[in-house]
């Protein structure tokens, strides 16, 4: 298993700001994935990170909004930059304990960004 | 490309009835299925997944899902509900292979139990 913790985990943001989420994991993993819940939807991936390597971002995000490091195997950061409105989101951090598409991935508790 | 649809957007029911919670899926390549909880104001919890084998898959917390390949389902049932399990449901999916892929989720179910 893994135990993940994310900070912060709430925050309210003034518009046009940035702000950088932490995730660190209690263990070395290879796969890291940031995914964005908006109030009352689903989870969308954000971004695969693995470390090594640069992010891998999904349709509709880039990384001048959304940069990501990945500095070693326990550690990752998301920041949500020059943040609108419309970025008020939970950004949920999640870790696959292996490479194996089966292994269990397991998320953070998430970081509640409200933007004013 | 993989979907998840999940069919029930809120499911009420009463404490200690049986509740089923609707997931279809859609891929052109074979899966595995995940079923996750997400309670209140916290992070998503892993119920049960579906990886090979036994078509019905039993998890935490009394909760059970059958994956049917015929009809593309992995429905998540529990025969009797507590006020505690009230919650989001969320079912996902996953490419079958060594790539490392993400999961990809469904619009989930809110669970919704009264006394």
């Amino acid at each position: 298993s893994a135990v993940i913790s994310q900070k912060p985990s709430r925050d309210i943001c003034q518009r046009g700001t940035s702000l950088t989420i932490q995730c660190q994991v209690d263990s070395q993993v290879t796969m890291m994935f940031w995914y964005r819940q908006q109030p009352g939807q689903s989870l969308t991936l954000i971004a695969t990170a693995n470390q090594g390597s640069e992010a891998t971002y999904e349709s509709g995000f880039v990384i001048d909004k959304f940069p990501i490091s990945r500095p070693n195997l326990t550690f990752s950061t998301l920041t949500v930059s020059n943040m609108s409105p419309e970025d008020s989101s939970i950004y949920l951090c999640s870790v696959r304990t292996g490479i194996f598409s089966g292994n269990t991935i397991y998320f953070g508790e998430g970081s509640w960004l409200t933007v004013v | 490309a993989q979907s998840v649809t999940q069919l029930d957007s809120q499911v009420p029911v009463f404490e200690e009835a049986p509740v089923e919670l609707r997931c279809n899926y859609s891929s052109s390549v074979s899966v595995y299925l995940f079923w996750y909880v997400q309670y209140p104001n916290q992070g998503l919890q892993l119920l049960l997944k579906y990886l090979s084998g036994s078509t019905l898959v039993k998890g935490i917390n009394g909760f059970e899902a059958e994956f049917n390949k015929s009809q593309t389902s992995f429905h998540l049932r529990k025969p009797s509900v507590h006020i505690s399990d009230t919650a989001e449901y969320f079912c996902a999916v996953v490419p079958n292979s060594n790539s490392g892929y993400a999961l990809n989720f469904g619009k989930g179910t809110s669970l919704l139990v009264t006394p």
